[in-house]
């Protein structure tokens, strides 16, 4: 079956600007995770949906925020782009809470690079 | 209130044992357990959670004390396919709440 598809893969913005990043999970995944990861903070946990709910959200301002559709499809938005927020956003689907046992499965990931 | 990882980076030859600890300052309901290979996504190893038992996977293992709130994972046989970045991820519930990632530990296997 199909993977965690998220896009697009490469993107470039001005700083000011906003963006919006697409995952789609594994069919019949209802929880998704996103994840921020820059070499200087590591990996980091943005929030996490389920069922269209929001359940869990990092420690990242307001300015990162996400939404997930009826069928499981997420998207995660950063308005008003920093140098700061160039980085690879990583986007993790499971079949349900993903924190319970279930395995989780991460998509390659949308680089954003913040000019 | 992230992780602690130890070693921060191990070099290895093919055939020997490593161990990757993970290490927390409060109670924890699961830790998470993945390897990053250069230029790729996180690969989800396995969890462990509180009152679980240990679990493994062919050559890797981990283990979860609750009570030192740590957890280790256990490489066997290393190959040169186990090189790479691993996370231990951790969160206080079964819901992830205040989930976090350690820094990683870089293990580089050589023939």
């Amino acid at each position: 079956k199909a993977g965690v598809t998220q896009t697009p893969r490469y993107l470039i913005k001005t700083r000011g600007q906003q963006v919006t990043l697409s995952c789609s999970p594994i069919s019949g995944h209802r929880s998704v995770s996103w994840y921020q990861q820059t070499p200087g903070q590591g990996l980091q946990f943005l929030f996490e949906y389920f069922s269209e709910t929001q359940r869990n959200k990092g420690n990242f301002p307001g300015r990162f925020s996400g939404r997930q559709f009826s069928n499981s499809r997420s998207e995660m938005n950063v308005s008003t782009l920093e140098l700061g927020d160039s980085a690879l956003y990583l986007c993790a689907s499971s079949l349900a809470q993903p924190y319970s046992g279930n395995t989780i499965y991460f998509g390659e990931g949308s680089w954003l690079t913040v000019v | 209130q992230q992780p602690v990882q130890s070693p921060q980076a191990v070099i290895l030859r093919e055939g020997e044992d490593a161990v990757i600890n993970c290490s927390s300052s409060k109670a924890l309901y699961s830790v998470h357990w993945y390897r990053q290979k250069h230029g790729e996504a996180p690969v989800f190893l396995m969890i462990l959670l509180k009152g679980g038992e240990q679990k493994g996977h062919e050559k890797i293992s981990a283990s979860f004390n609750e009570k030192k709130q740590q957890s280790s994972l256990y490489l066997t046989a290393s190959q040169l396919s186990y090189s790479g970045t691993y996370f231990c991820g951790t969160g206080d519930d079964n819901y992830g709440q205040n989930f976090v990632f350690g820094p990683g530990t870089r293990l580089s296997v050589l023939p």
